[in-house]
């Protein structure tokens, strides 16, 4: 059964430290994977994309890797701020037509000054 | 560009009673999505269109129907509301299958 897994289910930092979110699937075969931050009340927003030959993606402060051996993938956020408290959703997709686009059920991350 | 736009945000439905999510994107999208987002789960799908006249099941579609008469209006039907539809529902559009998509800020709907 594909699955994303996502851990942890909530975290909490200091304002200005890093984090690292991490991503585990099953889904096969694998055709890309979608990092999206969703602010409570909001829909999520786009934060990365990447594909199977891809194993590195930034997006400002958000960098996502990629090991499509192991099937793992980490969002790391540097020096965080505020406004990075929201959920951050992995979402994977494969490649058999369709849409068998499977939603991790997020982490939930509190910045505390 | 307004995005994905979605009405209303909230809204409270008694058993039994009908009603229209309403979906709007202004990016010409092609392809548009129903999700549900249930607490602490990931979204599902319920209905997606690849283009204006062609829509298919996703993962819950039961007690849902939708249409898609032009690019531009995707509206999402739910016929005889149960207490399980309780959800926030979010519509989104993407160029294609693999890009990603633009979600609506979503519907908060209650069913009591």
């Amino acid at each position: 059964k594909n699955q994303v897994e996502q851990s942890p289910q909530s975290l909490i930092i200091l304002e200005g430290k890093n984090c690292t979110l991490q991503c585990n699937y099953t889904v096969s075969p694998f055709s890309n994977l979608r990092w999206y931050k969703q602010d409570t009340g909001r829909g999520p927003v786009s934060l990365t994309i990447m594909t199977f030959s891809e194993n590195t993606k930034s997006n400002g402060r958000y960098t996502a890797t990629l090991d499509a051996d192991t099937k793992q993938s980490s969002l790391h956020i540097t020096a965080s701020q505020l406004s990075d408290s929201a959920s951050y959703i992995c979402v994977v997709s494969d490649n058999t037509g369709g849409f068998k686009t499977i939603f991790g059920a997020g982490t939930r991350l509190f910045v505390k000054a | 560009n307004a995005g994905v736009t979605q009405t209303p945000k909230f809204r409270i439905l008694k058993i039994g009673q009908s009603m229209t999510l309403q979906c709007a994107q202004d990016m010409n999208h092609n392809y548009m999505y129903w999700y549900r987002q249930d607490p602490g789960m990931g979204l599902k799908l319920i209905y997606y269109s690849v283009g204006a006249g062609i829509t298919d099941k996703g993962e819950v579609p039961n007690g849902y129907n939708v249409s898609r008469s032009t690019t531009e209006y995707f509206p999402l039907r739910l016929e005889l509301a149960a207490p399980s539809q309780t959800s926030v529902y979010f519509c989104a559009s993407s160029l294609s299958g693999h890009y990603g998509y633009t979600f609506g800020s979503g519907t908060r709907l209650t069913v009591v």
